[in-house]
């Protein structure tokens, strides 16, 4: 049982270059969700979904993509990155959107952008 | 609006008790929670707390809420230096999993 999985750990990207930031979960939770954790601040939701098919926004989505296709991945996208995308990316899972259900999290992606 | 506030920054010293406290702003939030962060790690889940609870104690983490005042916090009795780590308190804005996170406290545990 491997929890949360996120790939890669560590990117760097030029301005302009899009890329997928990927997580994989095993435990069959049907809610999962990406934040963003800067310096000083605490994590901030970028969007999440509360199952297969179902995405919505969470309070800093501009920039950012989600696909929800299957209950096990969702991917986050990056479609022209810019520095202000500098972040550590954190990726997380729970059997439902019920809050009694807490979010198991992934190990991150450390994301540099030039 | 939404907000959860933490000091920022810890230091006790090994066998000591540590107190991080945390306040939040909802109050349609139904649980509180505490996340450990290690150096280059991703969060983990510590415990939470349901709002209708005023205490909740689990090994060496007593977590006590004051949901008059919105105050949130977490002792952790015989501190050891494995428990250097930010600390994150999360609250839950109308019940959902969509968390609130402050900007966690760090913890520094010396000699």
């Amino acid at each position: 049982n491997a929890g949360v999985t996120q790939t890669p750990k560590f990117q760097v990207l030029k301005t302009g270059q899009s890329m997928t930031l990927q997580c994989a979960q095993d435990m069959n939770h049907e809610y999962m969700s990406w934040y963003r954790q800067d310096p000083g601040m605490g994590l901030r939701l970028i969007h999440y979904s509360v199952g297969a098919g179902i995405t919505d926004q969470g309070e800093v989505p501009n920039g950012y993509n989600v696909s929800r296709s299957t209950t096990e991945d969702f991917p986050l996208r990056l479609l022209s990155a810019a520095p202000s995308q500098t972040s550590v990316y954190f990726c997380a899972s729970s059997p439902g959107q019920n809050s009694n259900q807490p979010q198991h999290f992934g190990d991150g992606t450390r994301l540099s952008i030039l | 609006g939404e907000d959860v506030e933490q000091s920022l920054f810890l230091s006790v010293r090994e066998g000591d008790s540590s107190v991080i406290n945390c306040t939040y702003t909802d109050s349609s939030s139904t649980y509180l929670y505490w996340y450990k962060q290690e150096p280059g790690a991703g969060l983990q889940l510590l415990t939470y707390i349901f709002s209708n609870m005023d205490m909740k104690q689990d090994q060496r983490l007593t977590v006590l809420l004051n949901k008059k005042d919105k105050h949130l916090s977490l002792r952790i009795a015989d501190t050891q230096t494995g428990d250097s780590a930010i600390y994150f308190c999360a609250e839950n804005p109308g019940g959902y999993n969509k968390l609130i996170f402050g900007a966690g406290t760090r913890l520094a545990v010396h000699p």
